[in-house]
């Protein structure tokens, strides 16, 4: 059955260090890959496209690799801040589908 | 408006009873989702409905869930005679075609606890 593996312990790190986070799937052929932050009692918020044809995708302090061979997407914050404390969720759309499908999410705890 | 608008924001009610749950999209988007999250769960998806067609309903639990859209605006969730185990957080999200390019808008959502 398709699968999307985040990691469910949250992580931990020093603020000014790098986040990575981790999405696993398997049985699945995503053209798209997705990645979204949520807050507390908040809806997710949109962070970065990546498609299936590109290695890597940079935004600001963010970074997005998607290895389809691995079936793995990392998801890096650079100079982490306690701000970026939050839930990180990856969401994985095939070809020809318009239902992102959501991993559980990883929570990310940034220490002054 | 600016952003995806739920209402309410919390509500309890009786096993038993029904329930609706409001979501105003983004003005202008076409495609409108509603997910659900459980504790310590991913988000469910529910439905789909995209303009004029014919809503994906493939993600509904049971039959005692149903959703509408009208005008291609507002939705609302309707889940009848209401179980303890429907008890979680409903978002709504919306998104401009295609919504994988340019991600999904979520609202912040209904939370649901049935007593």
């Amino acid at each position: 059955s398709q699968k999307i593996e985040q990691n469910s312990e949250a992580l931990n790190i020093q603020e000014g260090k790098t986040a990575t986070l981790t999405c696993n799937y398997t049985n699945y052929s995503p053209a798209y890959l997705q990645w979204y932050r949520q807050d507390p009692g908040r809806g997710p918020v949109f962070l970065l496209l990546i498609r299936e044809n590109e290695k890597e995708k940079r935004k600001e302090r963010l970074k997005v690799t998607f290895d389809t061979t691995l079936k793995q997407s990392l998801f890096h914050i650079t100079a982490s801040q306690p701000a970026d404390s939050a839930t990180y969720l990856c969401a994985l759309l095939p070809g020809g589908s318009y239902i992102p499908t959501f991993g559980r999410g990883t929570s990310l705890i940034v220490h002054p | 408006g600016a952003g995806v608008s739920q209402s309410p924001s919390n509500k309890v009610t009786e096993k038993g009873k029904d329930v609706e749950l409001r979501c105003d999209p983004i003005s202008g988007h076409t495609a409108l989702y509603w997910y659900r999250q459980s504790l310590g769960q991913g988000l469910e998806f529910l439905i789909y409905f995209q303009g004029n067609s014919a809503p994906d309903k493939s993600g509904l639990p049971s039959d005692r869930f149903s959703a509408e859209r009208t005008g291609g605006s507002v939705s609302t969730l309707t889940i009848q005679r209401t179980q303890q185990e429907d008890s979680a957080v409903y978002l709504c999200a919306s998104s401009s075609d295609p919504g994988q390019f340019y991600g999904y808008t979520f609202g912040s959502g209904t939370r649901l606890t049935i007593v």
